[in-house]
């Protein structure tokens, strides 16, 4: 089966601009979750979707930081405005419905804002 | 709420030697656990997964952990490393509300 496809790979922004990921999981995975992975750190959660519902999305900055999952498919996530400190990977995980059949992670697009 | 320990940042270790990287988890429900490994510049991969039943768990690439509730420890280890197991460790536990919480992760660096 094909995987967790993100796009784009890199991209470089300056301060105060804005930008957007996109994410498109494995067909029929139900929940979507969205990770912030700062260098030398551990993957944090930032939303969970199930379907195209928002499940968790306490540890998202809603000032700046905007999800949303059209017809419980594909996702975008925008930055806006970025600040030096969004500079990450942002991961696009998905998974069928829990733990139990496992989540499958995608490459990551890696953002760094100058 | 969910998390994760990860006592060791780094763990430096000479080839053909065993290894030990260290998880401890704090939880009030029943939970399932998991070792990722990322290589430089790649997604997370799954090495094993611990959802219920035994508590010694095999994995990818000769790795097992084991899952101790009252130590609420998930210690992965692996008796004989490979320079090519040089990258990051990620332990991670989920519970019933489907969240996936990571630790800090650990950097396995494994020399000639």
């Amino acid at each position: 089966e094909a995987g967790v496809a993100q796009s784009p790979r890199y991209k470089i922004i300056e301060k105060r601009q804005s930008v957007a990921f996109w994410c498109n999981p494995i067909s029929g995975h139900a929940t979507l979750y969205w990770y912030q992975q700062i260098l030398g750190q551990g993957p944090k959660l930032l939303i969970q979707f199930q379907n195209n519902g928002v499940v968790d999305d306490s540890q998202l900055p809603k000032d700046r930081f905007s999800a949303e999952r059209l017809k419980g498919v594909d996702s975008t996530l925008k930055i806006q405005p970025a600040k030096l400190e969004d500079s990450a990977v942002y991961l696009c995980a998905s998974s069928l419905i829990g733990p139990r059949y496992g989540y499958t992670f995608g490459s990551g697009t890696r953002l760094t804002v100058v | 709420a969910q998390s994760v320990t990860q006592l060791d940042s780094q763990v430096p270790v000479f080839e053909e030697a065993p290894v030990e990287l260290r998880c401890n988890y704090s939880s009030s429900v029943s939970v399932y656990l998991f070792w990722y490994v990322q290589y430089p510049n790649q997604g997370l991969q799954l090495l094993l997964k611990y959802l219920s039943g035994s508590t010694l768990v095999k994995g990818i690439n000769g790795f097992e952990a084991e899952f101790n509730k009252s130590q609420t420890s998930f210690h992965l280890r692996k008796p004989s490393v490979h320079i090519s197991d040089t990258a990051e460790y990620f332990c991670a536990v989920s519970d019933n509300t489907d969240k996936l919480i990571f630790g800090t992760g650990t950097r396995l660096q494994v020399f000639p």
